[in-house]
């Protein structure tokens, strides 16, 4: 089992431009999510997912699109980065049974 | 909206117990969390409790939770070098929130 996989791992990106951060996992678990984190602000959730077609808004969900089309795949778009978007971001999932999440090995995210 | 609160540093001799403290707002949580963070990792779960419980204990770990005070702690025994990691608390159903982490330094 691969898990949880996050790609790209790095990406740089100019002011305005947009981008995907794809996030997949192989554990057929029903719940998915992202997070964003930030020196001392710790992780905030941005989007999450409790199955297919089903998405809701996390913490700090502005800025940040998601959808899900399959139970594996989340990924989370950005239409129009600003430098307040650079962060690592992490996916994670879990059963909807018990949420032990299972977390990507991070994208770190640079707009300039 | 839901919050979590917890220390951010924290320093204790190796061979020692380390107690790690959060409180939270959200009552309504079934369980509640501790997760581990390596550097240039992602996080791992080390242990939950539910809600409905005061007490988990998993080898060197104890969580302990108080309702009233919507106050959760884990403490480690016997702390090692292995342990120096950031620790998360975290709470919450569907939307799980969690804490700033709190980076547990260990002393020779």
């Amino acid at each position: 089992n691969a898990g949880v996989t996050q790609t790209p791992k790095f990406q740089v990106l100019k002011t305005g431009q947009s981008m995907t951060l794809q996030c997949a996992q192989d554990m057929n678990h029903e719940y998915m999510s992202w997070y964003r984190q930030d020196p001392g602000m710790g992780l905030r959730l941005i989007h999450y997912s409790v199955g297919a077609g089903i998405t809701d808004q996390g913490e700090v969900p502005n800025g940040y699109n998601v959808s899900r089309s399959t139970t594996e795949d989340f990924p989370l778009r950005l239409l129009s980065a600003a430098p307040s978007q650079t962060s690592v971001y992490f996916c994670a999932s879990s059963f909807l049974q018990r949420r032990e999440l299972f977390f990507g090995e991070g994208s770190r995210l640079t707009v300039l | 909206g839901e919050d979590v609160e917890q220390s951010l540093f924290l320093s204790v001799r190796e061979g020692d117990s380390s107690v790690i403290n959060c409180t939270y707002t959200d009552s309504s949580s079934t369980y509640l969390y501790w997760y581990k963070q390596e550097p240039g990792a992602g996080l791992q779960l080390l242990t939950y409790i539910f809600s409905n419980m005061d007490m988990k204990q998993d080898q060197r770990l104890t969580v302990l939770l108080n309702k009233k005070d919507k106050h959760l702690s884990l403490r480690i025994a016997d702390t090692q070098t292995g342990d120096s990691a950031i620790y998360f608390c975290a709470e919450g159903d569907d939307k799980i929130i969690f804490g700033k982490g709190t980076r547990l330094h260990i002393l020779p």
